[in-house]
């Protein structure tokens, strides 16, 4: 498996809460990927990051913020969690050029937002 | 890992058998169309690509398949083990897009012994 880890694996937090989750990659690939998976919708871009301190936004980005201070780590925040982030989140890295297509995978973390 | 229940067209196949995977895309400008695994409990993983302007590709055991004038793409598994039992997606990247993979819904593929 390529060096990526998800933190945590599993959450349970409350509506209004703040959460934040973390990746973390020691294969020193420059793009960073967060998206969210839901029955019936498959997987959906949330934000991405093409660099340290250099990000973007995917497909479903409201009510989600990204932040890059090193290559390794990419944080996904959920300022203040709802019901319908109830998901999991996966982290993905890849290198450039063709290598876009080819993402590497974390394992996923499962939110629980009550 | 993790997974999702997702409720997903499902094919099943004897082991030993071919499968064959579809999927219809919408949009034309699409650089490369990409095929992806998922196994129960863990993150997708790279099966193959093609780039638009081919029809076929081959790789170990897989075949993808590029049908532009219907918008169809397919993957076809040679000899499906039990192994090859997951969640299959298909992915389009477009490079004006920022090079971001759009997912479709997947398809489970499920091997009898």
């Amino acid at each position: 498996d390529a060096g990526i880890t998800q933190s945590p694996r599993h959450k349970v937090t409350e509506t209004g809460t703040p959460v934040t989750l973390r990746c973390h990659q020691t294969e020193n690939h420059r793009y960073m990927y967060w998206y969210r998976q839901d029955p019936g919708h498959g997987l959906r871009l949330i934000h991405y990051s093409y660099g340290v301190k250099d990000t973007d936004k995917g497909e479903v980005s409201d009510g989600y913020s990204v932040s890059r201070s090193k290559t390794e780590d990419f944080l996904l925040t959920l300022e203040s969690a709802t019901s319908s982030q109830t998901s999991v989140y996966f982290c993905a890295i890849s290198e450039e050029g063709r290598a876009y297509n080819e993402q590497f995978f974390g394992p996923g973390t499962r939110l629980t937002v009550l | 890992g993790e997974s999702v229940g997702l409720h997903l067209p499902t094919l099943s196949v004897q082991e030993g058998d071919n499968s064959i995977i579809n999927c219809a895309y919408s949009n034309s400008a699409s650089d490369y169309f990409i095929w992806y695994k998922q196994e129960s409990g863990k993150g997708p993983q790279f099966i193959i690509d093609i780039r638009s302007n081919m029809d076929k590709r081959q790789g170990q055991r897989v075949t993808v398949l590029l049908n532009k004038t219907v918008k169809h793409l397919s993957l076809q598994i040679a000899a499906t083990q039990p192994g090859d039992s997951a969640v299959y997606f298909c992915a389009e990247n477009r490079y004006n897009a920022g090079n971001m993979l759009t997912f479709g819904g997947g398809t489970r593929l499920m091997v009898k012994p």
